[in-house]
């Protein structure tokens, strides 16, 4: 069974505007949580992460936020830009390996 | 810096034959991972290794056995391989496993006929 789902495959946002990225996983015991960005034929590049002990992080126009109790964690992306359009994976774990979810693919129309 | 290298890009074999997949990486990182990506799946972790002569299981590495060659090589072999082998695969590394990021390859796309 899945212990890191994304449940929206995919995602249209138009440029400038606030993309929600969403993600659930099962196990409590996970302590660390990342997303990446995948481009087609290319591997995943790391955008930002964050740990158990905070329930957000900022990187410029990505903040993750993470709600322990709901064991879901959320990426946004504000402002949205064409560039951004590719496919965004969560990983969590606890820390020795991780977890992928499915995968949600962003359009941003410009 | 060439970061994670992968070799080769795209394979394709039949049923039974072997290959190794080759995966090094330049930046004197302590962890290495093989994944494996198949459609609606994500990304599922084979093996990995923690450090230089140590390796691990993940989730999926039944047909698959791994070489920590050095500090900058892992390699994933595949002994008998099956159709259900079909997949991209990526390697990974990353400073420490605590939770680091990993730093991926190109990936190589391997069908088995």
């Amino acid at each position: 069974d899945q212990q890191v789902k994304q449940n929206s495959p995919s995602l249209s946002v138009q440029e400038g505007r606030i993309s929600i990225l969403n993600c659930d996983y099962t196990n409590s015991m996970f302590d660390y949580f990342l997303w990446y960005k995948k481009y087609p034929a290319e591997g995943p590049t790391f955008l930002i992460s964050i740990s158990s002990i905070k329930d957000k992080n900022e990187d410029g126009r990505f903040t993750v936020f993470l709600n322990k109790s709901a064991k879901h964690l959320s990426l946004h992306i504000v402002p949205s830009q064409p560039g951004d359009s590719a496919v965004y994976f969560c990983a969590a774990g606890p820390g020795n390996q991780f977890y992928f979810g499915t995968g949600t693919s962003l359009t941003v129309i410009p | 810096n060439a970061g994670v290298t992968q070799t080769p890009k795209f394979q394709v074999l039949k049923t039974g034959q072997s290959m190794t997949l080759q995966c090094a990486q330049d930046m004197n990182h302590n962890s290495m991972y093989w994944y494996r990506q198949d459609p609606g799946m994500g990304l599922r972790l084979i093996y990995y290794s923690a450090s230089e002569g140590t390796t691990d299981k993940g989730e999926v590495p039944n047909g698959y056995n791994v070489s920590r060659l050095n500090k900058r090589e892992f390699s994933l072999r595949l002994e008998s391989a099956a159709p259900s082998q079909t997949s991209v695969y990526f390697c990974a590394s990353s400073d420490q496993s605590g939770g680091s990021e990993q730093f991926f390859g190109p990936g190589t796309r391997l069908t088995v006929l």
